[in-house]
């Protein structure tokens, strides 16, 4: 258990739809990253969040939104969802170790658009 | 930008054995970070061993070793007495140095490994 939580863990809905999905950091971390595992597209970033500010963004759709809360806790919006926004999304928080960041993830949460 | 390269697809050894992974990657920057995560059955991402680009000793977890060959940059894993536990998908991730600017994950393709009884 990496200390991360993802809820929900499955999550099943229908084209065009709006899906939240929630993240709590290991405690007193205060980064929390969110990447997207889909078959063609293997793992890739999608966004950071530092202590409530976006940090750093990557291959994150207009469609996609996240924010993190003061309490640390960070959301994944989803939006106008298509077939191809199915995948495993893992969130993930960081731990500075011997000077290295270094990352732990959740279990994921699997959303399936039908 | 940065990229991550796992040329093995697919692998297999037998229970006890030891096994190689191999990772190659792109990238101007200097300082930076490399890590193995692997991802089980259950899906579960489980971060594996860490090495930094400056610290030319490789690093070790247990009968988990790398070797890091910079300026081929080149992140191979080693596995050693292989168990059946050890069956999974391995990633091969590359970090840049902490800095303002994020710290990202960029991984490779994966390689998925079974063990053999």
């Amino acid at each position: 258990d990496s200390g991360v939580t993802q809820t929900p863990k499955h999550l099943i809905t229908a084209t065009g739809q709006r899906v939240t999905l929630r993240c709590s950091p290991r405690s007193g971390d205060l980064s929390v990253y969110w990447y997207q595992q889909s078959l063609d597209q293997g793992l890739q970033f999608l966004i950071q969040y530092y202590n409530g500010e976006e940090r750093a963004k990557g291959n994150i759709l207009e469609r996609f939104s996240a924010q993190q809360f003061p309490d640390l806790h960070s959301e994944l919006n989803l939006s106008s969802l298509e077939l191809g926004d199915s995948a495993l999304y893992f969130c993930a928080s960081s731990v500075r170790l011997a000077g290295v960041d270094t990352q732990y993830f959740g279990p994921g949460t699997r959303l399936t658009v039908l | 930008a940065q990229t991550v390269t796992q040329s093995q697809p697919e692998m297999s050894v037998q229970e006890a054995e030891t096994v190689t992974l191999s990772c190659t990657y792109d990238t101007s920057e200097n300082n930076y970070y490399l890590f193995w995560y692997k991802q089980p059955p259950s899906r579960q991402m489980i971060l594996v061993i860490r090495q930094e680009a400056y610290k030319q000793q490789n690093a070790t977890e247990n009968r988990f070793s790398v070797n890091f060959q910079k300026a081929a940059k080149s992140f191979s894993l080693k596995i050693s007495d292989s168990q059946l536990g050890d069956t999974a998908m391995y990633f091969c991730a590359f970090m840049k140095r902490l800095n303002n600017a994020g710290n990202m994950l960029t991984f490779g393709g994966g390689t998925r490994l079974m063990v053999k009884p």
